[in-house]
């Protein structure tokens, strides 16, 4: 069983709907969840960020993390072109100074116009 | 800045052959990593450094070995390819993670393929 999984996708969905992502992780040792975006043939990028459970907002972005379920969420509000790429969730603890991140598999997005 | 920059972009190896993916990175970071990603995959990591003259392995290590001599350079060497080494590669860099806050920065990535 994989620490993390994710489902992979394809997802499309049309321009302005809501998007939700999401992982389901095994290791209770994981202290922080985030949610990086990954553009075609670049490097992933940091997206959300959150170490508590509970919901986190940044504009029409919402990371929710239940740590008794072991399930995070990505909410993607007024979704938009621009927005297709690929989402990855990682799972991270720290273990003297290094973040060690567990990434799950990826979904690709796409939003059609 | 230029961030964290990774050399060559693409590469074709044949079985056997050595090679070293470079690494760069000029904002001072302390942390530096090596990830994989495949399809179906996500990510992995390969290796990591605290700092100059400090690695570590990381989930998928054999194969690969790293050094860090200095706090801007992490190259990664595949001392004997084989194909199952195919792969986009990763490079990262942060801050030292006191609290588990630090933004990692990605590389734009070396395409790998071995023959």
């Amino acid at each position: 069983q994989k620490e993390v999984e994710q489902d992979p996708g394809p997802l499309s969905v049309p321009e302005g709907a809501i998007v939700s992502l999401n992982c389901t992780y095994s290791n209770s040792a994981f202290q922080y969840f985030m949610w990086y975006r990954q553009y075609s043939r670049k490097g992933p990028e940091l997206l959300m960020y959150t170490y508590s459970s509970g919901n986190k907002e940044d504009g029409r972005f919402t990371a929710q993390v239940d740590k008794s379920s072991k399930y995070i969420s990505l909410f993607i509000r007024d979704s938009q072109p621009s927005d297709s790429a690929t989402y990855l969730c990682a799972m991270g603890r720290l273990t003297q100074g290094a973040q060690k991140l567990v990434f799950g598999q990826g979904t690709r997005l796409t939003i059609n116009p | 800045n230029a961030g964290v920059t990774q050399t060559p972009k693409f590469q074709v190896l044949k079985t056997g052959q050595s090679m070293t993916l470079q690494c760069a990175q000029d904002m001072n970071h302390e942390y530096m990593s090596w990830y994989r990603q495949d399809p179906g995959m996500g990510l992995r990591l390969i290796h990591y450094s605290v700092g100059a003259g400090i690695t570590d392995q990381g989930e998928v290590p054999n194969g690969y070995n790293v050094s860090r001599s200095t706090t801007e350079d992490f190259p990664l060497r595949l001392l004997s390819a084989a194909p199952s080494q195919t792969s986009v590669y990763f490079c990262a860099s942060s801050r030292r993670q006191t609290q588990g806050q630090e933004t990692q920065y990605f590389g734009p990535g070396t395409r790998l393929l071995v023959l």
